[in-house]
C-alpha cells in the first residue's frame, strides 16, 4: 500500500495477557517511530529504528515493552502482562532517512484496551 | 529536555471565520523544527505545515499560516476562512535539527470544532 499500515486496527485484551502490534512502513522508508497517545495526552515517543542502528529505546516505559523490526522492514511492538494503563492507541510512522528534515508519515493507530 | 505546551484545550470558530492556534515551546537549542499536526477522528496524524527554525519568513500553506517568534519561543497555528472539514485535534510538535533519533516531541493538543 501508499502508506504506513498498522494491524489490528482495534485490540482488546484481558488484564495480564501479552500483545502484539504490527507495522508496516512505507516502502523504502530507513526510520520507524513507535508512539503512544493516552487519552487527553499528547504522544509520547517509544522507540525509534534508523536501518541497521541499534535502535533508540529510551521512550519505553517500562521493561515490559519491547519492539524489534525484521529485515529493516515491519516492526512489532510487544507488551507483555498488559496493565489498565497500557490503553491508548499506539501510533507508528516512518520516514525516508536519518536527516531531519524528513516528515514523518503516521499509520491510523493501533487503539489498545485492556480489561 | 525540550517540551511543548498548548494551553487550549478547546477552540471553536464559525464557518468561514478565522482562528488562532497557541503553542510554545522550550529548548536551548537553536537550530530545530516545529510543526503542527491535524488528528481527525480516523486517528492519523497528517501533517499541515512545517517550520525551520532558521528561517524567520513564516510559513504558509494555503488557508494554513503560523506565526513563528523563535525569541518568545511561540508557534501558533491561524486557520484561514474555517471549512467544516477542518474540525480535528491539532498538535504542535518540535523535532531536533540534526541528532540521533529526530523524534517528534508533542503538545496535548487543541480540539477545534467548527460550527456551521
Amino acid at each position: 500500500g501508499a502508506g504506513v499500515s498498522q494491524s489490528p486496527s482495534n485490540k482488546v485484551t484481558e488484564k495480564g495477557k501479552d500483545v502484539e502490534l504490527r507495522c508496516d512502513p512505507i516502502s523504502g522508508h530507513t526510520a520507524l517511530y513507535w508512539y503512544r497517545q493516552s487519552l487527553g495526552q499528547g504522544l509520547e515517543f517509544l522507540i525509534y529504528f534508523q536501518g541497521n542502528s541499534a535502535p533508540d529505546k529510551s521512550g519505553l516505559p517500562s521493561d515490559r515493552f519491547s519492539a524489534e523490526r525484521t529485515g529493516g522492514s515491519v516492526s512489532t511492538l510487544t507488551i507483555q502482562r498488559t496493565q489498565q494503563e497500557d490503553s491508548a492507541v499506539y501510533l507508528c510512522a516512518t520516514s525516508t532517512g536519518r536527516t531531519s528534515n524528513q516528515p514523518q508519515h503516521f499509520g491510523d493507530g493501533t487503539r489498545l484496551s485492556i480489561l | 529536555a525540550q517540551t511543548v505546551t498548548q494551553s487550549q484545550p478547546e477552540m471553536s470558530v464559525q464557518e468561514a471565520e478565522t482562528v488562532t492556534l497557541s503553542c510554545t515551546y522550550d529548548t536551548s537549542e537553536s537550530d530545530y523544527y516545529l510543526f503542527w499536526y491535524k488528528q481527525p477522528p480516523s486517528r492519523q496524524m497528517i501533517l499541515v505545515i512545517r517550520q525551520e527554525a532558521y528561517k524567520q519568513q513564516n510559513a504558509t500553506e494555503n488557508r494554513f499560516s503560523v506565526n513563528f517568534q523563535k525569541a518568545a519561543k511561540s508557534f501558533s497555528l491561524k486557520i484561514s476562512d474555517s471549512q467544516l472539514g477542518d474540525a480535528a485535534m491539532y498538535f504542535c510538535a518540535y523535532r531536533n535539527y540534526g541528532g540521533a533519533t529526530n523524534k517528534l516531541i508533542f503538545g496535548t493538543g487543541t480540539l477545534l470544532a467548527v460550527q456551521p
